[in-house]
């Protein structure tokens, strides 16, 4: 019963482009979104989330939306720059305070 | 400099074999979790802790224990490995002051059970 889910398992894109990165959630009690970048080697790092109150959460290159009526949301990198290429996880938050993550999508950005 | 340590980082151990991985964080976070990374599965939880004392199963805690005496430190007990244990273990830890908070991984323990 996975309640959040990358259905994509890598990305390639080109450096400059943007990147989109997509997830899907089943579960309506989660209410905070965040978005983690992992290097080879590394913990998850934060980088970026949404409240459910919001739909769009912008930081610099990097852009959350968020459409709750399709438990939808999508990270958005522009411009994709070389050092973008990890694995990205989409995770959820509920009054639990319990994080569930996706399965990550591997993103690599091609010179 | 705010940090999630784990030790070891690389761990390679016999089926049956008691063992140990701590984590500590210098945070004073009081939420403190543990993951394992799996292709395909994405990061899932075996076991939280809101504070001192108090800890609670995740999604995958069968063949695992934890422990919290202190607030800094966060250990899982693996009592009897097996090889379906073999893994990416992460520790992470976030504030307990806001659910909406980030959570901070440590670097990862690599643990292979043969």
């Amino acid at each position: 019963d996975q309640q959040v889910k990358q259905n994509s398992p890598s990305l390639s894109v080109q450096e400059g482009r943007i990147s989109i990165l997509n997830c899907d959630y089943t579960n309506s009690m989660f209410d905070y979104f965040l978005w983690y970048k992992k290097y080879p080697a590394e913990g998850p790092t934060f980088l970026i989330s949404i409240s459910s109150i919001k739909d769009k959460n912008e930081d610099g290159r990097f852009t959350v939306f968020l459409n709750k009526s399709a438990k939808h949301l999508s990270l958005h990198i522009v411009p994709s720059q070389p050092g973008d290429s990890a694995v990205y996880f989409c995770a959820a938050s509920d009054r639990a305070q319990k994080l569930v993550f996706g399965q990550g999508t591997r993103l690599t950005i091609n010179p | 400099e705010a940090q999630v340590t784990q030790n070891p980082r690389y761990l390679i151990t016999v089926t049956g074999k008691k063992l140990t991985v701590t984590c500590s964080q210098n945070m004073n976070h009081e939420y403190m979790s543990w993951y394992r990374q799996d292709p395909g599965l994405g990061l899932r939880q075996i076991y939280y802790s809101m504070n001192v004392e108090v800890t609670d199963k995740g999604d995958v805690p069968e063949g695992y224990k934890v422990s919290r005496k202190e607030k800094r430190n966060f250990p899982l007990i693996l009592e009897s490995p097996s090889p379906n244990q073999t893994s990416l273990y992460f520790c992470a830890s976030r504030s307990g002051g806001g659910r909406n908070t980030e959570a901070f991984f440590g670097q990862g323990t690599r643990l292979t059970v043969v």
